[in-house]
C-alpha cells in the first residue's frame, strides 16, 4: 500500500494568482499522476509525472497553466497558474501498483 | 461514446434495502476492475477488485461479465454508512491508464 501527504487541503484563492500543491508518498514510486474533479463530475487525469523527466499531459492541459515538479520519488508538486473562478475544483495526487490506485486527500480549491 | 459509464444516480434507498449498481467498459482489452467508494470531500478508497468468478465481501458482492463488458456491485442490506459516491474504475494499458467513471451517488434514508 501507499500513504499520500497532500497539502493544503483547502484554499480560496484570488484570480489570477497561482496555488502549488504538494504530495508526499511514504515510498518511492516511479510515476506519480495528478487528476482534477470538478463538482458532481469523476477523475479527470491532468498529467503524470515522471521522476526526471518532464511531466506528461492529457489532451486538454498544458505545462504553461499547470507545471509539474518531481524532484525525487517520493515528492511532487503540481501548480494552478493565473487562476480562473473555472480552476475551482477538487485536486488529488496519486500513485497505483498494478492492484490499486491510492490518493492523496485532495485540495479544494475555490479561485474568487 | 464514454469508456466507463455508470448512471449518476442519485439511489434514494431505505435501511436495510438491496442495491445494485451497473457499470459498463467499452475497451475490450481492459485489464483489471475495481469499485472506489468516495464519501463527501474525501479521496477516493478501494472497495473491493472485481473478477469473473464474483467477488464478494460481507455485504458487498462484485461480479464482472468479460463479453457484455459490464460489471456490477450488489450492497445488500444497506446501512446509513454506505451512503457515498461508487465509482466504477478500469485498469488497461498494461495497467498504465486507469479509467474513472462518473461514478453513482447513494443515500441510504433511515
Amino acid at each position: 500500500s501507499a500513504v499520500i501527504s497532500q497539502k493544503p487541503s483547502r484554499d480560496i484563492c484570488q484570480r489570477g494568482t497561482s496555488l502549488t500543491i504538494q504530495c508526499q508518498v511514504d515510498s518511492q514510486v516511479t510515476m506519480m499522476f495528478w487528476y482534477r474533479q470538478q463538482p458532481g463530475q469523476s477523475l479527470t487525469l491532468i498529467a503524470t509525472a515522471n521522476q526526471g523527466s518532464e511531466a506528461t499531459y492529457e489532451s486538454g492541459f498544458v505545462i504553461d497553466k499547470f507545471p509539474i515538479s518531481r524532484p525525487n520519488l517520493t515528492f511532487s508538486t503540481l501548480t494552478v497558474s493565473n487562476m480562473s473562478p473555472e480552476d475551482s475544483s477538487i485536486y488529488l495526487c496519486s500513485v497505483r501498483t498494478n492492484t490499486e490506485a491510492f490518493f492523496g486527500q485532495g485540495t479544494r480549491l475555490t479561485v474568487v | 461514446r464514454k469508456e466507463v459509464e455508470q448512471d449518476p444516480g442519485p439511489f434514494n434507498v431505505p435501511e436495510g434495502a438491496t442495491v445494485a449498481f451497473n457499470c459498463t467498459y467499452s475497451n475490450s482489452a481492459s485489464q483489471s476492475f475495481f469499485w472506489y467508494r468516495q464519501d463527501c470531500r474525501k479521496e477516493p478508497k478501494l472497495l473491493m477488485s472485481v473478477y469473473s468468478s464474483g467477488n464478494e465481501d460481507g455485504r458487498f458482492t462484485a461480479q464482472l461479465n468479460r463479453a457484455s463488458q459490464y460489471i456490477s456491485l450488489l450492497i445488500r442490506d444497506s446501512k446509513l454508512s454506505d451512503s457515498a459516491t461508487y465509482l466504477c474504475v478500469v485498469f488497461s494499458g498494461g495497467y498504465q491508464k486507469v479509467t474513472f467513471g462518473t461514478g453513482t451517488k447513494l443515500q441510504v434514508i433511515p
